[in-house]
């Protein structure tokens, strides 16, 4: 499979402050990337879907001011968490995708004091 | 809505052992159908998968037949070994194939030599 990473792999940051996450896909280039978030012993939960160099759509209940994403190429995207609270704690994964092919990265865990 | 249901974990086994994860499913429609696998430290990857009524995917010892009229996707090994410890997603897939994933909660297994 597809070689994705995040970066960082673990961050924690005071509350009021933004968090930038980067996902790259090393050997593959994707047209849509999905943004999950994991709760502790819950499933993974779409936040949203971005298309290269389109705006993303955002799944109901997510504030698309508070979760930027941009996905300016076909090997990265990134998601801004901003003016994050505690209640923002959570495990941030990317899923890069691109005709029927889907790969998921290792995670980021945020932590919000 | 759509949704999926996997039996809660964790699920200790001896090697050799056989094993059972139950996943049901709601949804409308005609959904693809996945596990997925993730090892500590690593991102999700896709175990096998099913894409209509009655289709049995394998892969790894694993399997797990698509069964319609119980709304079901168990997976099942026949004798398990230390290194499938993980944990196991169930998924389903919008049946328009957008990509967008639906995830159980996710089972942890732990086999003991």
């Amino acid at each position: 499979g597809a070689v994705v990473s995040q970066h960082p792999s673990r961050v924690i940051c005071k509350s009021g402050t933004s968090v930038k996450i980067e996902c790259r896909s090393l050997d593959f280039q994707a047209t849509t990337m999905f943004w999950y978030r994991q709760f502790p012993k819950q499933s993974l939960m779409l936040m949203a879907t971005s298309n290269e160099g389109s705006k993303a759509t955002y799944e109901q209940g997510v504030e698309k001011d508070k979760f930027l994403i941009n996905h300016a190429s076909l090997t990265l995207s990134t998601l801004t968490v901003t003016s994050a609270h505690p209640e923002d704690s959570s495990f941030y994964i990317c899923s890069p995708s691109s005709y029927n092919e889907q790969f998921f990265g290792p995670g980021t865990r945020l932590t919000v004091l | 809505g759509n949704s999926v249901t996997q039996m809660e974990g964790p699920v200790t086994l001896s090697e050799e052992a056989f094993l059972t994860i139950n996943c049901t499913y709601t949804a409308t429609g005609y959904p693809s159908l996945f596990w997925y696998v993730q090892y500590p430290g690593e991102g999700l990857q896709l175990l096998l998968k099913a894409t209509k009524a009655d289709d049995k995917g394998s892969n790894k010892g694993f399997e797990a037949t698509y069964r319609k009229e119980t709304t079901s996707f168990h997976l099942e090994k026949g004798s398990v070994q230390v290194s499938d410890s993980a944990v196991y997603f169930c998924a389903l897939g919008s049946s328009s194939n957008t990509g967008k994933l639906i995830f159980g909660q996710g089972t942890t297994l732990q086999v003991k030599p």
